[in-house]
């Protein structure tokens, strides 16, 4: 298996321009995580899909940020306007749960730098 | 917030020496997690310890937890310097999300 597949690896932007993240999770997964980290609050959950449903997103910061998942496939995450405080890395993990346990091992993609100027 | 606390911030060793990283958090649990991250790339699943278990080995890694306690701590034994990286503990409360601490940098000097 491939694993989890982010695109792209790495993203330099302009504040004020629109900001698309993308995540292929492990087949047969049936929960979808997005994860913002930074030197100063470390990893953060932004969201999680639960067979393809967003479950939590409290941790999108503000109406700026949105997540879709339009099959198990397949996750975006976009930033619009970006704002150069959103410049972190983004991880995206998936997992397979059983009974809703959606939290069981996650496996991480690569990431994707982000850089808003 | 239920997020854990890693303890030391930053462990500096020499290769073959043991490493001890503790980790504490502050609501009950479902399971902690161990997870380890290499400058650059995603975090990568270790071991998962369930709220029931006490003690878990997984090759040179060694997990305790101590739910009287809330903390937990992870060995590695006769470190090596391909095991620099920062390790994250990870904590499951039942239904609620994963949450992780800030991280051990663990440094092995050949």
């Amino acid at each position: 298996d491939a694993g989890v597949i982010q695109s792209p690896r790495h993203e330099v932007t302009e504040m004020g321009q629109e900001v698309t993240l993308r995540c292929k999770p492990i087949s047969g997964h049936n929960s979808l995580f997005w994860y913002r980290q930074t030197m100063m609050r470390g990893l953060e959950l932004l969201i999680y899909f639960n067979n393809n449903v967003p479950i939590d997103d409290s941790g999108m910061p503000e109406d700026r940020f949105s997540a879709k998942m339009p099959n198990a496939s397949f996750s975006t995450l976009k930033i619009q306007p970006s704002e150069p405080r959103d410049s972190a890395v983004y991880f995206c993990a998936s997992s397979f749960g059983q009974g809703g346990a959606t939290n069981e091992k996650l496996f991480f993609g690569s990431g994707t730098q982000l850089s808003v100027l | 917030s239920q997020q854990g606390e890693e303890d030391p911030q930053a462990l500096s060793i020499q290769e073959g020496e043991n490493a001890t990283m503790n980790c504490s958090y502050k609501t009950s649990i479902n399971n902690l997690q161990w997870y380890r991250q290499n400058s650059g790339r995603g975090l990568v699943h270790l071991i998962l310890i369930r709220s029931n278990e006490r003690e878990k080995h997984s090759g040179r890694l060694r997990v305790t937890l101590d739910t009287s306690k809330k903390s937990s701590s992870l060995l590695i034994t006769a470190s090596r310097a391909a095991d620099t990286a920062s390790y994250f503990c990870a904590q499951r409360a039942s239904g609620s999300r994963l949450t992780f601490g800030e991280g051990t940098q663990l440094t092995v000097n050949p």
